[in-house]
């Protein structure tokens, strides 16, 4: 069965740095693209970026371009998604999900982390 | 950027059928993806290119589009239908991907 599991939800504080992962299983991780994918609690679908698992290219939304960085370590099958400083409007869940080259639709989805940033 | 643009809900009666649109400039030229999502729960993808859909998703879920505009039917509507549906392109120009604004479809 294919595969997304995401690290679990986080609490930190303004001006902390944070790291998420996902985990990809059942499929072959190097011919597919990882996207991160933003949803403030009520609100609907950003998309942030995505990585290709094969080479590493990145492509980030003009929204978070220098925002966050996309990574990817093939060797253990994980994309990540990490902040160097937050704020509170970082606050939101975020998925990973699929992509396989030449198409443009993903599936399937990580179960999403929450990322809480509070004071 | 490009923007696509869904109406915030639809509401349609059990066993009836549920029209759901997104707009977007010239979009019948784009391939359409929609995912459905239930609350708590990870968005599914239900249509691909326009019209295909992934193994599992009932037949009741179909897709169009065409000009301005796409849209994703729901044929019989269930109870279990009730969820937020997004629509998705790819835009070529900027090698991005954009979602639409997401429409909650609520069962009568």
């Amino acid at each position: 069965e294919v595969q997304l599991v995401q690290s679990g939800a986080e609490v930190k504080k303004p001006g902390e740095s944070l790291k998420i992962s996902c985990k990809g299983s059942g499929y072959s991780f190097s011919i597919y693209w990882i996207a991160w994918v933003r949803q403030v609690p009520g609100k609907g679908l950003e998309w942030m970026g995505i990585i290709s698992l094969g080479d590493s290219e990145t492509k980030y939304s003009p929204s978070f371009q220098g925002q966050v960085t996309i990574s990817a370590d093939k060797s253990i099958r994980t994309a990540y998604l990490q902040w160097s400083s937050l704020k509170a409007s970082d606050s939101a869940i975020y998925y990973c999900a699929r992509q396989m080259g030449g198409t443009f639709w993903f599936d399937p989805w990580g179960q999403g982390t929450l990322v809480t940033v509070s004071s | 950027s490009y923007v696509l643009a869904q109406p915030p809900s639809v509401s349609v009666a059990p066993g009836k059928t549920a029209r759901i649109t997104c707009g977007g400039d010239n979009i019948g030229s784009k391939s359409v993806h929609w995912y459905q999502q239930k609350p708590g729960q990870a968005p599914v993808l239900v249509i691909y290119y326009d019209s295909d859909r992934p193994s599992g998703i009932p037949e009741r879920f179909s897709g169009s589009n065409s000009g301005n505009t796409a849209t994703l039917t729901i044929s019989r509507v269930e109870a279990g239908d009730e969820a937020d549906y997004y629509c998705q392109v790819w835009e070529s120009g900027s090698d991005h991907f954009v979602f639409g604004t997401g429409t909650k479809v609520t069962v009568l």
